[in-house]
């Protein structure tokens, strides 16, 4: 079985400034990985997924996420954020080879200030 | 085109009636999942469609809820005597089976409060 932590559960920061949303996984099998986001009042939508080869993975709206195995880590950043920006991030995992059902952690709600 | 659709939006019942959610997938797509979302929590599987069979009903909480889908495309969550911890925001996904991953594609979620 697998689990996802998320270890902020909200993360404040200024317009412009860099953010760093931490998600740690734990499973005995290999895993794919992902970050989805969740705006107000709308549905999941992925903002990136780690499937294989390079650690580091690039998505939308300038978000990125690398991959640390031996830390099982895969940290969402992004340079410089923007009001837009403020949300809920949800890690999550499913096993390779498996049905793909997903488990996500607790969720990390990110606030953008002015 | 069309995305995953949930009817209704939001439901409101009493503690021990039945009600009955409804997923329309997107086209196509042979896998269907259904998640819940409580207050302040990530969602948590219930249950996985490979075409019209249950793959996996390991998330099922007991035996109050059943989920359909007879005929491989829209999928009805059903919960009997609902208690008022069923609470929750009830997520629709779907996928194809194309190849060794595919995308979930989520709908907007059906809102159930049980006073």
């Amino acid at each position: 079985a697998q689990s996802v932590t998320q270890l902020d559960s909200q993360v404040p920061v200024f317009e412009e400034a860099p953010v760093e949303l931490r998600c740690n996984y734990s499973s005995s099998v290999s895993v794919y990985l992902f970050w989805y986001v969740q705006y107000p009042n709308q549905g999941l939508q992925l903002l990136l997924k780690y499937l294989s080869g390079s650690t580091l993975v690039k998505g939308i709206n300038g978000f990125e996420a690398e991959f640390n195995k031996s830390q099982t880590s895969f940290h969402l950043r992004k340079p410089s954020v923007h009001i837009s920006d403020t949300a809920e991030y949800f890690c999550a995992v499913s096993d390779q080879g498996g049905s793909e059902k997903l488990v996500f952690g607790k969720g990390t709600k990110l606030t953008v200030n002015p | 085109g069309a995305g995953v659709s949930q009817t209704p939006s939001n439901k409101v019942t009493e503690k021990g009636k039945y009600v009955e959610l409804r997923c329309d997938p997107i086209s196509g797509h042979t896998a269907l999942y259904w998640y819940r979302q409580s207050l302040g929590q990530g969602p948590e599987f219930l249950i996985y469609f490979q075409g019209t069979g249950a793959a996996d009903d390991s998330g099922l909480p007991n035996d109050r809820f059943f989920a359909v889908r007879p005929e491989g495309s829209v999928s009805t969550l059903k919960i009997q005597r609902t208690e008022r911890g069923d609470s929750a925001v009830y997520l629709c996904a779907s996928s194809s089976s194309r190849g060794s991953y595919n995308e979930q594609f989520f709908g907007p979620g059906t809102r159930l409060t049980v006073l």
